[in-house]
């Protein structure tokens, strides 16, 4: 079966731009939840969906932003960039709430 | 909120050696408590996890892992490292009432000397 998909997994962007980043989960799964990682906050949790409802959300700016979609992949979105952006943005599925996370390889953003 | 600590930022085991990666949490209730590994420029692959029932848990590549309510603890073991076992490993808590928001350590990252 193949794992949680995302695209793309390396992205530069300026400061001020926006970005989309995309998640596929595994077939079956319809939980879908994000997280960023950086060195210096470690890996925090931004938001989950289930069944294209957003469940969750963590401690971020609404700057970020997320839906999922009715074949449950999901989308984040980062509008005007700030360097601390900079961060390997993580995609977790699961087939519930109450179910196994599994993670995607990350896309790594790089804000300059 | 729950909080987790993992106090060691770095352990150096020899190969061969036994392991024991500390894991404290905070929560008022029984939380689901995780440990995940990742390798340099990978995501994170779930070694173990415990919901309910037998406190000690066995995962993926022969580690365990031991729920200790009294201590608030949930420390990760494996009895003989071996080198492709270096890798930074998370630990990680949920709240059984808000599953999917998953709350992770610092990290601990391992160093295995030949």
């Amino acid at each position: 079966k193949a794992g949680v998909t995302q695209t793309p997994r390396y992205l530069i962007k300026t400061r001020g731009q926006q970005v989309t980043l995309s998640c596929s989960p595994i077939s079956g799964h319809r939980s879908v939840s994000w997280y960023q990682q950086t060195p210096g906050q470690g890996l925090q949790f931004l938001f989950e969906y289930f069944s294209e409802t957003q469940r969750n959300k963590g401690n971020f700016p609404g700057r970020f932003s997320g839906r999922q979609f009715s074949n449950s992949r999901s989308e984040m979105n980062v509008s005007t960039l700030e360097l601390g952006d900079s961060a390997l943005y993580l995609c977790a599925s699961s087939k519930g709430p109450q179910e196994t996370q599994y993670f995607g390889p990350g896309t790594r953003l790089l804000v300059l | 909120a729950q909080s987790v600590t993992q106090p060691d930022i770095h352990i150096t085991v020899s190969e061969g050696a036994s392991l024991e990666l500390r894991c404290n949490y905070s929560y008022g209730a029984t939380p689901y408590l995780f440990w995940y590994v990742q390798s340099p420029g990978q995501g994170l692959q779930l070694l173990l996890k415990y919901f309910s029932g037998d406190t000690l848990v066995q995962g993926i590549k022969g580690f365990e892992a031991e729920f200790k309510r009294s201590q608030s603890s949930f420390n990760l073991r494996k009895p003989s490292v071996h080198w492709s076992d270096a890798a930074e490993y998370f630990c990680a808590v949920e709240k059984s009432t808000n599953a999917g928001k998953s709350t992770f350590g610092d990290g601990t990252t391992l160093t295995v000397k030949p």
